[in-house]
């Protein structure tokens, strides 16, 4: 089984670009999370969509959005870039059933490098 | 808000020696997952724990949960270069889904043959 694949692997823009990040998720999941990675802050929780929808939005401002297709593919975009936003990009998919502990395991792609110039 | 602490930030062992890293959650938590991360790479899945005081083993690695279920430990016996990477736990945010995690700031564990 394919894992999870995230394009572009590596991504320079500068202040004021905006950005759009893909993730393909392992075929059969539905549920696809996006996770920031910085240094400082560590892996932090963007939102998480499951069959098209937002389940979940962490504590990120509105610059950061997202989206998910029938296909369970799913996009991230974040406008007017901060150097600030600058970090590792990591998307997980999972197959998470809501109310159930089992297949919990979140299984993560090789993340998009972004760097805010 | 809801927080996942872990300790220690950095670990340098001789091969051979033990590793153990602890993790603290400020709320109960119903499961806690650990990962690994190799240098360079993204988080992989090591396990899940679910019940009160549950230990799992995977070879050379062992997995608690503690009684109140805020708290857990990695445990690794006999460090190889091998075990190299940055571990860490992570547990579903409060009120979220499971695709919802709050991780730890990770352990980096180095190992000097």
């Amino acid at each position: 089984k394919a894992g999870v694949t995230q394009t572009p692997r590596y991504l320079i823009k500068t202040r004021g670009q905006q950005v759009t990040l893909s993730c393909s998720p392992i075929s059969g999941h539905r549920s696809v999370s996006w996770y920031q990675q910085t240094p400082g802050q560590g892996l932090q929780f963007l939102f998480e969509y499951f069959s098209e929808t937002q389940r979940n939005k962490g504590n990120f401002p509105g610059r950061f959005s997202g989206r998910q297709f029938s296909n369970s593919r799913s996009e991230m975009n974040v406008s007017t870039l901060e150097l600030g936003d600058s970090a590792l990009y990591l998307c997980a998919s999972s197959l998470a059933v809501s109310g159930s502990l089992s297949y919990n395991e979140q299984f993560f792609g090789p993340g998009t490098r972004l760097t805010v110039l | 808000g809801q927080q996942v602490m872990q300790i220690p930030q950095y670990q340098h062992v001789q091969e051979g020696e033990d590793f153990t890293t602890y993790c603290n959650s400020s709320t109960t938590l119903s499961n806690i997952q650990w990962y690994k991360q190799r240098p360079g790479g993204h988080p992989v899945f090591l396990i899940q724990l679910v019940k009160s005081g549950e230990v799992k083993k995977q070879k050379r690695l062992t997995f608690q949960f503690g009684e109140a279920k805020k708290n857990s430990s990695l445990h690794i016996t006999a460090t190889q270069t091998t075990d190299v990477g940055t571990y860490f736990c992570a547990g579903p945010n409060y009120g979220g889904s499971q695709g919802n995690l709050i991780f730890g700031k990770g352990t980096k564990l180095s190992v000097k043959p």
